[in-house]
């Protein structure tokens, strides 16, 4: 059973440029969010997508948009690079009729922006 | 809004019985999550509490007080490689979001 996949896995830019990040998520999972972690500190929500639509954001400006595609995947975008985006982007997936709703985490993507 | 409380580092020793607690005061409540997470990897659930009282899962234990916005992770039997971050969660009202403290750093030492 394959579990949340991320790529890429380490990921350099600059200032300005654009981004994308992916992620698959647990095999039979149909939610996905997206939660940035700043060296040190506990994951901050980003936003969450089920049905190919947003849900539900984050107090994460615009510049932070994503996808979610009709097999569940998802993808991460965010425009005009600062050195503050310099973090961890971690996956989250989960099934939304389960009460519980455990979201399994990815690995994540190791952003560094210079 | 949320707000999440957990100590920020602790130190125990191998064998040993280590509580770490997690206050959160919150516009919504659906329930609270411990995760691990080794350095520089991804968080692994560990236990969720949507009632008051105790879960327990082997050695490790989770209690809940929603009144007093209260809860606590119980490692006992402590091993070197429960030397992790412990990451406390509060999911909102809708049932979407979760909010994290900042995590509270465990060092097992021999």
């Amino acid at each position: 059973d394959a579990g949340v996949t991320q790529s890429p896995t380490h990921l350099i830019k600059t200032r300005g440029q654009q981004v994308t990040l992916r992620c698959s998520p647990k095999s039979g999972h149909d939610t996905v969010s997206w939660y940035q972690q700043a060296l040190g500190q506990g994951p901050q929500f980003i936003f969450q997508y089920y049905e190919e639509e947003e849900r539900q954001r984050g107090n994460f400006p615009d510049r932070f948009s994503g996808h979610q595609f009709p097999n569940y995947s998802s993808e991460l975008n965010v425009n005009a690079l600062l050195l503050g985006d310099s973090a961890l982007y971690l996956c989250a997936s989960s099934l939304e009729i389960l009460a519980n709703n455990e979201q399994f985490f990815g690995p994540g993507t190791r952003l560094t922006v210079l | 809004g949320q707000n999440i409380d957990q100590p920020t580092e602790m130190t125990a020793t191998e064998g040993a019985i280590v509580q770490i607690n997690c206050t959160y005061q919150t516009s919504g409540f659906n329930g609270l999550f411990w995760y691990q997470q080794h350095a520089g990897e991804a968080p692994t659930f560990l236990s969720y509490n949507v009632l008051d009282g105790l879960e327990e899962k082997g050695r490790f234990s989770s209690f809940l007080s929603r009144s007093k916005g209260y809860s606590y992770l119980l490692l006992k039997e402590l091993q070197m490689k429960d030397s992790a971050s412990y990451l406390c969660a509060v999911r909102d009202q809708a049932g979407n979001m979760l909010t994290f403290g900042g995590g509270t750093r465990l060092m097992v030492k021999p």
